[in-house]
């Protein structure tokens, strides 16, 4: 069974740096692409970046201008997500999902990872 | 980026009942489109790839079709479990892009 595990809800202030993980169970981990979505109540569901873990090739929405770095280790089948300083409007929650058809869909998804950006 | 609008915004129907909902895309995407369905407090549920393939385990009463622009996802008969949000993504390009969402209430 295909199983991906967030890491817990996170609640940061602005500039903090925080880094979240997806944990993958019960497929090929390096042979499929995971994914990162982020859903807010205004924005709806955006796809924030893409991360081969075979290689670690990556792709990001360039609406992110390098806000956040996608990277995963292989060694434990395990793919982040992690800004430098986050801001308020961060705040979201986070999915990571496998990639179907080389990453074009998103089959399995994670349970979410819940982050608040507050002073 | 490639826009996908959604349409209705929230659709009310009762059990049995077929439902239709349409997405457009700003530009051509050939047939690189899928469907999602989420619950509150939920993560997205994959339904549909390639615009009319159902995937594995989803129920035969939804179907998607279209090409190019325009998508309908149909549900051919309301089930009570079947209420919750509906996505379009297109998958044709980077950026991938969802549409707004379409509420569908039993």
């Amino acid at each position: 069974e295909v199983q991906l595990v967030q890491s817990g809800a996170e609640v940061k202030e602005p500039g903090e740096s925080l880094k979240i993980s997806c944990k993958g169970s019960g497929y090929s981990f390096t042979n499929y692409w995971v994914g990162w979505v982020r859903q807010t109540p205004g924005k709806g569901l955006e796809w924030m970046g893409s991360i081969w873990p075979g290689d670690s090739d990556s792709r990001y929405n360039p609406s992110l201008q390098g806000q956040v770095t996608i990277s995963a280790d292989k060694s434990i089948t395990t793919a982040y997500l992690q800004w430098s300083s986050l801001r308020a409007s961060d705040t979201a929650m986070y999915y990571c999902a496998t990639g179907k058809d080389w990453g074009r869909y998103f089959d399995y998804w994670g349970q979410g990872t819940l982050v608040t950006v507050s002073s | 980026d490639i826009q996908m609008t959604q349409s209705p915004s929230s659709v009310s129907a009762s059990v049995g009942d077929r439902v239709i909902i349409t997405c457009r895309a700003s530009q051509s995407i050939s047939t690189w489109l899928a469907w999602y369905q989420q619950k509150p407090g939920k993560a997205p549920k994959f339904l549909i790839y390639d615009a009319s393939s159902l995937q594995s385990g989803v129920p035969s009463r939804f179907s998607g079709s279209g090409s190019g622009t325009d998508f309908t996802l149909t549900i051919s008969s309301l089930q009570p479990e079947d209420f919750g949000i509906y996505y379009c993504q297109q998958a044709d390009s980077f950026p991938r892009t969802f549409g707004q969402g379409t509420k569908v209430e039993i």
